[in-house]
């Protein structure tokens, strides 16, 4: 299985500003998870997604098959939204693999 | 709901000795898999298993065990620690039909 490579590594933002993390892989996949891991450590699903674009708040996830991209948005970022991002390609049921995550810092 | 649970939050091992991590979940769950995360590295999987009695090898399954008596439980085993299993462990579960992942809080390991 090819690897999954997420950009940037770090990212450093101003509140209000609007931050994209981009994730691209290189076969083809079922479906690409976005993942928040928090300050703390813990790990929580944001979206699932194998096609087009899902939206939560202010959080949108795009896919574009054809190119293996995805990217996660996040729109008016704010303090609370510092934390690393992880992207997953989930190549059949069993068998996840994941980016080494994108740290993002927003700054008030 | 509990959600995933892992117990210990945190464990020193010396090399050599042998120690159980442990996983639950209560929402019947098919599938349960076992992650370590590495510094500069992504989460890779270990072990899974899609329900009671199977198991399968992830992607680094040297140096660990795991068994699935109960849908509940998926234990993680370690027969003789290294230092190159120092790391932070994941349980997450999912049903089978579905994709997303519920991850249990951690479990940060340091083998001396």
């Amino acid at each position: 299985k090819n690897e999954v490579e997420q950009s940037p590594q770090n990212l450093t933002a101003q509140e209000g500003e609007f931050i994209t993390i981009n994730c691209s892989y290189s076969v083809g996949i079922s479906a690409l998870h976005w993942l928040q891991q928090h300050p703390g450590g813990g790990i929580v699903s944001l979206f699932m997604l194998s096609s087009g674009k899902k939206k939560h708040g202010r959080l949108i996830a795009t896919i574009n098959i054809q190119e293996k991209h995805s990217s996660l948005h996040i729109t008016a970022s704010h303090p609370r939204d510092s934390a690393v991002y992880i992207c997953a390609a989930l190549y059949n049921n069993n068998d996840m693999r994941f980016g080494a995550g994108t740290r993002l810092t927003v700054k008030p | 709901n509990a959600g995933v649970t892992q117990t210990p939050k945190f464990q020193v091992l010396k090399t050599g000795q042998s120690m159980t991590l442990q996983c639950a979940q209560d929402m019947n769950h098919e599938y349960m898999s076992w992650y370590r995360q590495d510094p500069g590295m992504g989460l890779r999987l270990i072990h899974y298993s899609v329900g009671a009695g199977i198991t399968d090898q992830g992607e680094v399954p040297n140096g660990y065990n795991v068994s699935r008596s109960t849908t509940e439980d998926f234990p993680l085993r370690l027969l003789s620690a290294a230092p190159s299993q120092t790391s932070v462990y994941f349980c997450a579960s999912k049903r089978t039909e579905y994709n997303e992942q519920f991850f249990g809080p951690g479990t940060r390991l340091t083998v001396l």
